[in-house]
């Protein structure tokens, strides 16, 4: 069993705060996604990091995939009300998501 | 393109009484999903079909069964429906199973009194 552990579970900030959230495992994944899911509608895909060191830029988001692969970062610069939402890791192999994050950013 | 239709969106149900939860993709995905998800608790797999005519068990089977009726359609069944029951239920698919982006649906809102 991979279980995934994000943190922080809350995150509530003013527009154009940087944040980082994590996704954390005492696993090995062979590859990581990152989902946001807005309230009343299904997650949809942000990336999916496949090679340990990794890093993938998405307009204001960063996401780093850790040198172990056993955890994995994601970074928004300059935040906006439109990034609100719980974002979510999922490990590839048993489909396991983590609890999640939820972001709030206050315009 | 729809993508991945659930109905219905809300059900309320009482202790003992059965449904099953529909889902359908167009996007002649071949694996498709049921997770649950609860306050604080993430989505949970129920159930998967790697491709059509098979299905697996996944994190939290117990109280559920399910049909991959055919490519398209993933059935979510509770026979005996328990106030444990009570969550949101997401339906997705993806092309396959190993690096594939899911395509989630709206969610069912299941109460179960």
């Amino acid at each position: 069993t991979q279980l995934l552990e994000q943190s922080p579970q809350f995150l509530s900030i003013q527009e154009g705060e940087n944040l980082t959230v994590y996704c954390n495992s005492s696993s090995v994944f062979s590859s990581l996604q990152w989902y946001r899911q807005e309230p009343g509608e299904g997650p949809v895909l942000l990336v999916t990091v496949v090679t340990g060191g990794e890093v993938k830029k998405l307009k204001r988001l960063t996401f780093q995939f850790g040198d172990a692969r056993k955890d994995s970062s994601l970074h928004i610069t300059a935040a906006q009300p439109g990034d609100t939402g719980l974002y979510l890791c999922a490990g590839e192999g048993d489909m396991r998501f983590g609890a999640g994050t939820r972001l709030t950013v206050k315009p | 393109n729809a993508g991945v239709t659930q109905t219905p969106k809300f059900q309320v149900l009482k202790t003992g009484q059965s449904m099953t939860l529909q889902c359908a993709q167009d996007m002649n995905h071949n694996s498709m999903y049921w997770y649950r998800q609860d306050p604080g608790m993430g989505l949970r797999l129920i159930y998967y079909s790697a491709s059509e005519g098979t299905t697996d068990k996944g994190e939290v089977p117990n109280g559920y069964n399910v049909s991959r009726l055919n490519k398209r359609e993933f059935s979510l069944r509770l026979e005996s429906a328990a106030p444990s029951q009570t969550s949101v239920y997401f339906c997705a698919s993806s092309v396959g199973t190993v690096l594939y982006e899911q395509y989630f649906g709206p969610g069912t809102r299941l109460t179960v009194t």
